[in-house]
């Protein structure tokens, strides 16, 4: 049972325009989400995270939003460069519960063109 | 702060050997190490979680036989692939949450979580 779903495979987008990532999860006790960015044979990376009290997270370029009632988050990199080209994985968790592992959607690959 | 550091990064070992991944927390310590599994452009599996000075907890599914964790201190937890096959070929990852001051993570926003840089296993 896949309780963190990233539909999408790959994404590729223009340089300087706006990248969005997407993530679904069918577990309502979730309450805390991260997105991590990884590269080929490397660890992933922490890039921004969201509780479930708030609906918008911002930090530079990297922006996530929640919503709760879709079950529904998405990342948003504006603008897109090319070192953003990388795997984006979401992940969500149950901290508030006591619980510590992180659950892992597929992943998306994102490539951003010149 | 808060690095974790994976090794070896890659690792080829011969069809029934053992090998050892090592992953440490080097400048804090981590009360809890996870270990986790990539397959080729799939995601992250959880395979164990452990706690320093006690057994692990492993993942429905995960040979707790097959694949050994010890946790033998604050900054120190390796993983051991026994009788390594081709299918235990992939990449594996470690994560160690932590320092938590005061009650509060070094690093908020990311709720105490650091992962390493993986190891790459080929078993021929």
């Amino acid at each position: 049972d896949q309780q963190v779903k990233q539909n999408s495979p790959s994404l590729s987008v223009q340089e300087g325009r706006i990248s969005i990532l997407n993530c679904d999860y069918t577990n309502s006790m979730f309450d805390y989400f991260l997105w991590y960015k990884k590269y080929p044979a490397e660890g992933p990376t922490f890039l921004i995270s969201i509780s479930s009290i708030k609906d918008k997270n911002e930090d530079g370029r990297f922006t996530v939003f929640l919503n709760k009632s879709a079950k529904h988050l998405s990342l948003h990199i504006v603008p897109s460069q090319p070192g953003d080209s990388a795997v984006y994985f979401c992940a969500a968790s149950r901290f508030r519960q006591g619980a510590q592992k992180l659950v892992f959607g597929q992943g998306t690959r994102l490539t951003i063109n010149p | 702060g808060a690095v974790v550091s994976q090794h070896p990064s890659r690792v080829i070992c011969k069809s029934g050997t053992s090998v050892k991944i090592e992953c440490r927390s080097l400048d804090f310590q981590a009360t809890t190490m996870f270990w986790y599994r990539q397959f080729p452009k799939q995601s992250l599996m959880l395979m164990a979680t452990s706690n320093e000075g006690s057994k692990a907890t492993y993942e429905q599914g995960v040979e707790k036989d097959k694949f050994l964790i010890n946790h033998a201190s604050l900054t120190l937890s390796t993983l051991t692939v026994t009788s390594a096959h081709p299918e235990d070929s992939s990449f594996y990852i470690c994560s160690a949450r932590g320092p938590k001051t005061g009650g509060a993570w070094s690093v908020p926003a990311n709720y105490g979580y650091t992962f390493g840089s993986g190891t790459r296993l080929t078993v021929v």
